[in-house]
């Protein structure tokens, strides 16, 4: 198992465009959430989600929206980029909503905005 | 609001001392408790969580539910210590998990 795998690993966009990041959990896990950390900061929750719903939703704009597909691989989206929205991103699967049992983290996607 | 605190952004010991990272957490319920380590270059993974009341690396953490604590504890520092810790609490019957802002452990020579 490769563990929870992210794609693009870097990326850099420019202000106004849209950008999609993607995330693989480990086999069997049915929940992926999302988190943006800004440097300096702990992990900031975007979203939750549990056999493909949508369970958590954090403060962060309706720019912000996320989907969880069958084979439970799930996808970030972020339109209108604001350099603000630079970060690293990180997906976290559990095999357990919200993390209950600890959360396994991908090596995440680093966004530049310019 | 949920919240966790973690007051030392740097912590810098001596290997063979003490260590104490401290959490504070904020929820009026009964939260479940973690603490996540990265080392250099490596990612994220969880260290331990209170309900396993385990030790891990050495480390162990205790719930204080009157001082709304949850600090990190090793009698023992060891120079593979050095890291990023964060303290993380997931209120009980929710969809999140929250994470302090982290302390950097630096274990000197």
């Amino acid at each position: 198992d490769a563990g929870v795998t992210q794609s693009p690993t870097h990326l850099i966009k420019t202000r106004g465009q849209h950008v999609t990041l993607r995330c693989s959990p480990i086999s069997g896990h049915k929940s992926v959430s999302w988190y943006q950390q800004v440097l300096g900061q702990g992990p900031q929750f975007i979203f939750q989600y549990y056999e493909k719903e949508e369970r958590g939703r954090g403060n962060f704009p309706d720019r912000f929206s996320a989907r969880q597909f069958p084979n439970y691989s799930s996808e970030l989206n972020v339109n209108a980029l604001l350099l603000g929205d630079s970060a690293l991103y990180l997906c976290a699967s559990s095999g357990r909503t919200g993390g209950v049992d600890g959360y396994t983290f991908g090596s995440g996607t680093r966004l530049t905005v310019v | 609001a949920q919240r966790v605190t973690q007051p030392e952004k740097l912590l810098s010991v001596f290997k063979g001392a003490p260590v104490e990272l401290k959490c504070n957490y904020s929820y009026s319920g009964s939260p479940e408790l973690f603490w996540y380590v990265q080392y250099s270059r490596q990612r994220l993974q969880l260290l331990l969580r209170h309900i396993s009341r385990e030790s891990i690396k050495g480390f162990t953490a205790d719930l204080n539910k009157g001082e709304t604590s949850f600090h990190l504890k090793k009698p023992f520092a060891q120079e593979e210590d050095s890291a990023m810790y964060y303290c993380a609490s997931r209120d009980t019957g929710g969809f999140k998990t929250i994470f302090g802002a982290g302390t950097r452990l630096f274990v000197k020579a």
